[in-house]
């Protein structure tokens, strides 16, 4: 694989279930981060990593929690899922290191539906 | 607060100009960056400026103004391939991105 891979690509589920979101990027990056995407509003940080072990809240952490146990992965799991959380979710990769440049590139998405 | 601000949606004609304004308000300022983002899909990275001054990049060119919290995003000859919402993201004191809604660029033959 080359880039940023989420999983799956769209979900419908029933409020109340459990849901982990999956990502995974192959270019080494140390920060990984989560959004949400609603119409009208712009990208929305749910939580974020700048590095392995480490992890941090963003705009909108409410509801949703994740892990980084390594350098590749960077899960979102919904613990009880609502139907406010219906929205696309997208997960980015930067290298946040000396010298890194921060830019951001975008795995494809998840589009999940609560109901 | 932090706050970005651009149009909500502009139309313009296949071979023109079209200019793409952004405010920021941030604490703190890391950078610029605008993306590109095509309905159904993912944003893609266009331009990132961090000093004052235009940035050229083959028909997109992106301006930065740091004094007056202002970028604009510059496409020219149109093409209908443009169609899709722009992005503007000012990075704050923490290398957070801060985003704006979008423009959503309407582009007519």
């Amino acid at each position: 694989i080359a880039g940023i891979t989420q999983a799956p690509t769209s979900q419908i589920l029933a409020a109340g279930r459990r849901m982990t979101l999956r990502c995974t990027q192959d270019m080494r990056h140390n920060a990984m981060y989560w959004y949400r995407q609603d119409l009208g509003l712009g990208l929305r940080l749910i939580h974020y990593s700048n590095t392995a072990g480490t992890t941090g809240k963003g705009e909108v952490p409410d509801g949703y929690s994740v892990s980084r146990a390594n350098t590749d992965d960077f899960p979102l799991t919904l613990a009880s899922a609502v139907p406010s959380q219906t929205s696309v979710y997208f997960c980015a990769s930067s290298d946040h290191s000396s010298g890194g440049s921060d830019t951001q590139y975008f795995g494809p998405g998840t589009r999940l539906t609560v109901l | 607060g932090q706050n970005i601000d651009q149009p909500t949606e502009m139309t313009a004609t296949e071979g023109a100009i079209v200019q793409i304004n952004c405010t920021y308000q941030t604490s703190g300022f890391n950078g610029l960056f605008w993306y590109q983002q095509h309905a159904g899909e993912a944003p893609t990275f266009l331009s990132y400026n961090v000093l004052d001054g235009l940035e050229e990049k083959g028909r997109f060119s992106s301006f930065l103004s740091r004094s007056k919290g202002y970028s604009y995003l510059l496409l020219k000859e149109l093409q209908m391939k443009d169609s899709a919402s722009y992005l503007c993201a000012a990075m704050d004191s923490n290398y957070q991105l801060i985003w704006g809604a979008g423009t959503k660029l309407i582009i007519k033959p």
